[in-house]
């Protein structure tokens, strides 16, 4: 049982580049999540799916889009990558938010010069 | 919505001693958890614990939902005990996100 795995783990990018983050869970989970921790700035949700073929924007959703076309998929997309961006990007699964407990993958750390 | 707060905000202590975190959350919540998050970043579940005291090793935790706060307990703290600990609890909105304490920074000296 894997839990949730997020790929890549690393990234450098360029300014204007665009990439997609996955993040994959095994555990039939039905609400997917993406956060972006920067340091001073706690977790802060950037867009969140309630399940399969869905999904919603968080508190800081600009410059990201995602698709949740499997339920144990989860893909985040930068479209054109800015500085602001740079930051250590979580991926978060839970089966029911209110009731049961949420896990993390390990992260992604993305520089974009 | 719901406010978490944690205390305290930083904390070093020596090698084997004991430690206790407070959360304080400013509504009642049928999910609370704590987590650590490692020197190299990666956030690893401790405890979920809506309620009552739950033990892993050295690491313990205690929940009052009804006085609202959960206490994570750490006895004979190790260096490899250092971080950040964080406890969360859902919100009431988007989606049921993770609303996060401030965090305890822990540093375990040798």
């Amino acid at each position: 049982n894997a839990g949730v795995t997020q790929t890549p783990k690393f990234r450098v990018l360029k300014t204007g580049q665009s990439m997609t983050l996955l993040c994959a869970q095994d555990m039939n989970h039905e609400y997917m999540y993406w956060y972006r921790q920067d340091p001073g700035m706690g977790l802060r949700l950037i867009h969140y799916s309630v399940g399969e073929g869905t999904t919603a924007k968080g508190e800081v959703p600009d410059g990201y889009n995602v698709s949740r076309l499997k339920k144990q998929n989860f893909l985040l997309g930068l479209e054109s990558a800015a500085p602001s961006q740079t930051s250590v990007y979580f991926c978060a699964s839970v089966r029911f938010p209110m009731n049961t407990e949420a896990f993390f993958g390990q992260g992604t750390r993305l520089t974009v010069v | 919505g719901i406010q978490v707060e944690q205390s305290p905000p930083d904390l070093i202590l020596q090698e084997g001693a004991n430690s206790t975190l407070r959360c304080n959350f400013s509504d009642s919540v049928n999910n609370l958890q704590w987590f650590h998050q490692n020197p190299w970043g990666q956030l690893i579940n401790l405890f979920y614990i809506p309620s009552g005291t739950k033990q892993n090793g050295r690491l313990s935790a205690t929940t009052v939902a009804t006085e609202r706060y959960s206490l994570l307990y750490i006895s004979s703290s190790q260096t490899t005990d250092s971080g950040v600990y964080f406890c969360a609890a859902p919100g009431y909105n988007q989606g049921g996100k993770l609303i996060f304490g401030q965090g305890t920074e822990l540093s375990v000296k040798p």
